[in-house]
């Protein structure tokens, strides 16, 4: 079974919209960590956030804001205000206290329309 | 500090011959991952390195490939004989435990 699910394959917005890029997880620790990677067109993967399991508070960073639920094991990341810059894959991990291996979902791929 | 460094960046070479791809962690990171990209079957996790050692390597395809890290600051994932099916992005990555992982900018190798 996947430890990280996101159902979501591609998504496009117009410019400007609000979008909100799904991740679902599976694990029976108490302790992880979750994760979300951008790869943009050029290829690398580029980190943007970490969360342990033990703080439900939501980030905030810019235009990006990450909800963490443990109630429904989402971690959900939102970008406000789209713009073009954000057209990338963005990934969802997470990592458990029994071992330091990553489990990445399959990937969103997001387009933003100008 | 100077991110995960891999070389080469782009490998081209024929069916059969052996490829050989190297990495260099971040200093004082403690584990090293290798990880395959394709469209096909998206981001795969082929070997993983605690402290230089290999802790598991499921993710291995099959013999031709083995990876070693001789050294904290040194890996290489190596391909002999190589075959067209291999072609992919290749991923270095290095964290300390638990935390994110650091990406190099990988290898892009094409087997003709």
């Amino acid at each position: 079974a996947q430890k990280v699910t996101q159902a979501q394959t591609e998504i496009s917005v117009v410019e400007k919209e609000d979008v909100t890029l799904d991740c679902v997880y599976e694990t029976r620790d108490t302790t992880y960590y979750l994760f979300w990677y951008k790869q943009p067109p050029s290829g690398e993967l580029v980190f943007l956030i970490r969360r342990n399991s033990f703080d439900e508070q939501n980030e905030i960073s810019g235009r990006y804001s990450w909800n963490f639920q443990k109630s429904t094991s989402s971690f959900n990341f939102t970008i406000t205000a789209s713009q073009v810059v954000d057209s990338a894959v963005y990934f969802c991990a997470l990592s458990e206290n029994t071992g330091n291996q990553f489990y990445f979902g399959t990937g969103t791929s997001l387009t933003v329309i100008p | 500090d100077a991110g995960v460094i891999q070389s080469p960046r782009h490998e081209v070479t024929e069916m059969g011959q052996e490829v050989t791809l190297r990495c260099k962690p971040i200093s004082g990171h403690n584990s090293l991952f290798w990880y395959r990209q394709t469209m096909m079957r998206g981001l795969e996790l082929l070997i993983y390195f605690n402290n230089n050692v290999p802790i598991d390597d499921s993710g291995m395809p099959e013999d031709r490939f083995s990876a070693k890290m001789p050294n904290a600051s040194f890996s290489t994932l190596k391909i002999q004989p190589s075959e067209p099916r291999d072609s992919a992005v290749y991923f270095c990555a290095s964290s300390r435990q638990s935390y994110e992982q650091y990406f190099g900018p990988g290898t892009r190798l094409t087997v003709t």
